[in-house]
């Protein structure tokens, strides 16, 4: 069956822009996370979405980062005005709830470069 | 504060052989934990999880270990292949439903 998908894959802009990054978790995953890895380094947790209730934004860096998921499922991460300490590849995960029992399902990431 | 950390940063192993990748952990509440294998360019692949009143799990050709008293988790492939060179992460659920990540291992499987 079709894993988490990210899109895009590959994303390069220019300081100050706003950028969109798109995730579809896996069907029937009520769960989804967002991360972000810089080079080199472990998995940075920035929010985490389950069903409708209101997601623990906990994680991010600033005001500039923020997301939604529309009707439970496709999730979008914005970053606005952004900084060159921004890049990094940003990866999403969807699990089947949000019992800590759960293991985390991750897509292949947008790599983001700011330029 | 508290911390996922990894013994060792890279480990040469030739083909055959078995790995044994380590984690510690601080946090004597975190009650799950999980490897993930991350190969370049791609994101981190689900390899087996234990529950803390586990001592042991196992899957195919891989191993986990529990060690509660020491705060130590460890990873055991066996007859390493050299399709398993990657990074491996372990994490830990730390903070309500947030993976914490280690830094990683990255694992060289040499013929």
């Amino acid at each position: 069956g079709a894993g988490v998908s990210q899109s895009p894959s590959n994303k390069v802009t220019e300081k100050g822009k706003d950028v969109e990054l798109r995730c579809d978790p896996i069907s029937g995953h009520t769960a989804l996370y967002w991360y972000r890895q810089s080079l080199g380094q472990g998995l940075e947790f920035l929010i985490y979405f389950q069903g409708n209730s209101a997601p623990d934004k906990s994680g991010l860096p600033s005001d500039r980062f923020s997301a939604e998921r529309t009707g439970g499922s496709v999730s979008t991460l914005t970053i606005q005005r952004t900084q060159q300490e921004d890049s990094a590849v940003y990866l999403c995960a969807s699990s089947l709830a949000g019992g800590r029992v759960q293991p985390q399902h991750f897509g292949d990431g947008t790599r983001l470069s700011i330029l | 504060g508290e911390s996922v950390g990894l013994h060792l940063p890279t480990l040469s192993v030739q083909e055959g052989d078995n790995s044994i990748i380590n984690c510690a952990y601080s946090n004597s509440a975190s009650d799950y934990f999980i490897w993930y294998k991350q190969e370049s360019g791609k994101g981190p692949q689900f390899i087996i999880d234990i529950r803390s009143n586990m001592d042991k799990r196992q899957g195919q050709r891989v191993t986990v270990l529990l060690n509660k008293t020491v705060k130590h988790l460890s990873l055991q492939i066996a007859a390493t292949q050299p399709g398993d060179s990657a990074v491996y992460f372990c994490a830990e659920n730390l903070i309500g439903y947030a993976l914490n990540f280690g830094k990683g291992t990255s694992l060289l499987v040499t013929p």
